[in-house]
């Protein structure tokens, strides 16, 4: 079955310090890839999203993610992470063109100062 | 301002109960979603209407009802049938293209306690 997997439940880290949530699909010819932020009781939003071209795809708060292929992996990046960050982040993926978005467990970044 | 609207925000129910949770969208979507949301399980599909009239069961149906009279609005009832129906809904919508992926745009949400 289709699947997506988020590794980390929970990453806290510290004010300016990077950040990395990992983020794996099962295999397929075709994949759209994308990350969603929720803050504590809102709806979702879409964060970044990889469609095709170029492999490394960026938002406009500073996050950045990648897609893989060989590892089927799309891992979400940040360098400095700040307080505002602190939300949780869901990766999600349609596996085929006009096919259902199947979301991973979802993790909960914090971030301390 | 185009958007996605749900309400209410919160709703108590008792159990034995039927309870309706609204979604409205102004944004011209064809296409609109129910997920239900629970701690450690990433959002889950239960229903979803491609056009007026017509919807399909998502992955966990079970206990669910929904409605499309209307292209703007997606009622989702939660049945007495629903063993376990604590949690948050969210409710999204998306436009219908020509292959590729149509972005879904998601509802502030509503989190249904039964007590």
């Amino acid at each position: 079955a289709q699947s997506v997997t988020q590794l980390d439940s929970q990453v806290p880290v510290f004010e300016e310090a990077p950040v990395e949530l990992r983020c794996n699909y099962s295999s397929s010819v075709s994949v759209y890839l994308f990350w969603y932020v929720q803050y504590p009781n809102q709806g979702l939003q879409l964060l970044l999203k990889y469609l095709s071209g170029s492999t490394l795809v960026e938002s406009i708060n500073g996050f950045e993610a990648e897609f893989n292929k060989s590892q089927t992996s799309f891992h979400l990046r940040k360098p400095s992470v700040h307080i505002s960050d602190t939300a949780e982040y869901f990766c999600a993926a349609t596996f085929n063109q006009g096919g259902k978005l199947i979301f991973g467990q979802g993790t909960e970044l914090s971030v301390k100062p | 301002d185009g958007g996605i609207t749900q309400s209410p925000k919160y709703l108590f129910r008792k159990e034995g109960q039927n309870v309706t949770l609204s979604c409205e969208q102004n944004l011209n979507h064809d296409a609109m979603y129910w997920y239900r949301q629970d701690p450690g399980q990433g959002l889950r599909l239960i229903y979803y209407s491609q056009i007026v009239n017509d919807f399909q069961k998502g992955d966990i149906a079970e206990g669910y009802s929904v409605s499309r009279e209307k292209k703007e609005s997606f009622p989702l009832t939660v049945t007495s049938a629903q063993k376990n129906p604590t949690a948050f809904y969210l409710c999204a919508s998306s436009p219908i293209g020509t292959g590729g992926f149509n972005e879904q745009f998601f509802g502030p949400g509503t989190r249904l306690t039964v007590l």
